[in-house]
């Protein structure tokens, strides 16, 4: 069964400083694995959607990558703003029998502060 | 092009009442998929449907169902509501699913049950 984890849970960092969150999943047979942002008490943006043949996929100033030998993805946001202060969910979708549904994690929620 | 949209955006309902949710995808997409958000729980997959067909279902009990209409829009339903249902319940559509496309959220239902 597929469990996606994030860690840190909540991060806080000064404005201008470039950052890691952390994905890892314990099944490496996915199709694909995406990462979200969520505003409080909004919906799901979509911010990058990596498939299992690629190692990673850049937007601007977020770039995420995918090891599935390790289970592992990162989301790289560089030169951070208060803006980009959100909830990051990742969300894999496994291949075979539950394929259809996305597998989240619980979150990381940024803080960029002024 | 228009996103995902879902109405009503908030809802409050009485223990032992049905609900009804309805989810419009974005233009061309034709599968639909339902998801939980809850703090205690985070997001949780309840179904997919694709050409008016469910695909995959989540574990959630029967109290929760859906449909899809042949213009791709979708509804849920939840029977004799409990206060545990107090959720968001996001939709989200791709052009085909099943991991080939991302999928695209809409903001969300808040449901409350009292």
């Amino acid at each position: 069964k597929q469990e996606v984890t994030q860690i840190p849970a909540a991060l806080s960092v000064p404005e201008g400083e470039n950052l890691v969150l952390n994905c890892s999943f314990t099944d490496s047979a996915i199709y694909n694995l995406q990462w979200f942002r969520q505003d409080p008490g909004k919906g799901l943006t979509s911010l990058l959607l990596i498939q299992s043949s690629q190692r990673e996929q850049t937007s601007g100033r977020l770039n995420a990558s995918l090891d599935k030998s390790s289970g592992r993805s990162t989301l790289y946001i560089a030169a951070s703003q208060p803006g980009d202060s959100a909830t990051y969910l990742c969300a894999a979708m496994n291949y075979g029998g539950s394929q259809g549904n996305l597998i989240f994690g619980k979150g990381t929620k940024l803080s960029v502060k002024p | 092009k228009a996103g995902v949209t879902q109405t009503p955006r908030y809802l409050i309902k009485t223990r032992g009442q049905q609900v009804t949710l309805s989810c419009s995808p974005i233009s061309g997409h034709r599968s639909v998929s339902w998801y939980q958000q809850t703090p205690g729980q985070g997001l949780q997959f309840l179904f997919e449907y694709f050409s008016e067909t469910q695909r995959n279902k989540g574990n959630f009990p029967g109290r929760f169902s859906g449909r899809q209409f042949s213009n791709s829009r979708s509804e849920m339903n939840v029977s004799t509501l409990e206060l545990g249902d107090s959720a968001l319940y996001l939709c989200a559509s791709s052009l085909v699913g099943q991991g080939m496309d991302g999928q695209y959220f809409g903001p969300g239902t808040r449901l409350t049950v009292t």
